[in-house]
């Protein structure tokens, strides 16, 4: 059974760069060709979809978010990326890791989400 | 960007109540659109895909419909478990885009 974990700093500076992990278990990111998506929720508000990283390597980013965010694969390692830089206050959130369907879209298997404080 | 408008933004019910969750698209998006249940504290959890088919292993009690710019989730006969927020996400364009949340609520 599929499984995401999301890892990383649980507090970064504001202007520095936010950098997390989600490590893929019981599948891979390279097989089936599959889709994988980061999402973020801030304290007491709703989700926002971040972008995802198709299986090839190719990525859609949410526009509100292009010029700072990357998405990346680790083939090697079976886990995939988030970097977000310039951050503010305004990035403090819960952070998912998701698998896109890769038969219906929409997002099909969720990581249980890691928090993100800015704050210096 | 597409807006998804959904409402009510809360509601109070009782256990056995049937639930009627709304979500409005700003344009046309077919039927490129999920139901989520999230939990406090948990991820969300799909449970209806491409606006009306069941996520395997979601209870029938579940269901979606709609296509174009309106479409429903019902809970037919409200369980303890169902208590939390449920959010639309349509898939159609980019960017993808979450519907702002209905919170269901025990009366």
């Amino acid at each position: 059974q599929l499984q995401l974990q999301e890892s990383g700093s649980g507090l970064v500076q504001p202007s520095q760069t936010l950098s997390l992990i989600c490590g893929v278990s019981g599948g891979s990111v390279s097989s089936g060709g599959y889709s994988w998506s980061w999402i973020r929720q801030p304290p007491g508000k709703g989700l926002e979809w971040i972008g995802y990283i198709y299986h090839s390597g190719s990525t859609h980013y949410n526009p509100s978010l292009k010029s700072r965010v990357t998405i990346s694969l680790d083939r090697s390692k079976n886990q995939f990326s988030l970097k977000l830089n310039s951050v503010t206050a305004a990035d403090t959130a819960v952070y998912f890791c998701a698998r896109v369907d890769y038969y219906y879209y929409g997002l099909d298997v969720w990581g249980q989400g890691t928090t993100v404080a800015v704050s210096s | 960007d597409i807006q998804m408008t959904q409402s009510p933004s809360s509601l109070s019910a009782s256990v056995g109540d049937r639930v009627t969750i709304t979500c409005r698209a700003s344009q046309g998006i077919r039927n490129d659109l999920g139901w989520y249940q999230q939990k406090p504290g948990k991820a969300p959890k799909r449970l209806i895909y491409v606006a009306s088919s069941l996520q395997p292993g979601v209870p029938s009690r579940f269901s979606g419909s709609g296509s174009g710019t309106e479409f429903t989730l019902t809970i037919s006969s409200l369980r303890p478990e169902d208590f939390a927020t449920y959010y639309c996400l349509q898939h159609n364009d980019y960017p993808w885009t979450f519907g702002q949340g209905t919170k269901v609520e025990i009366k």
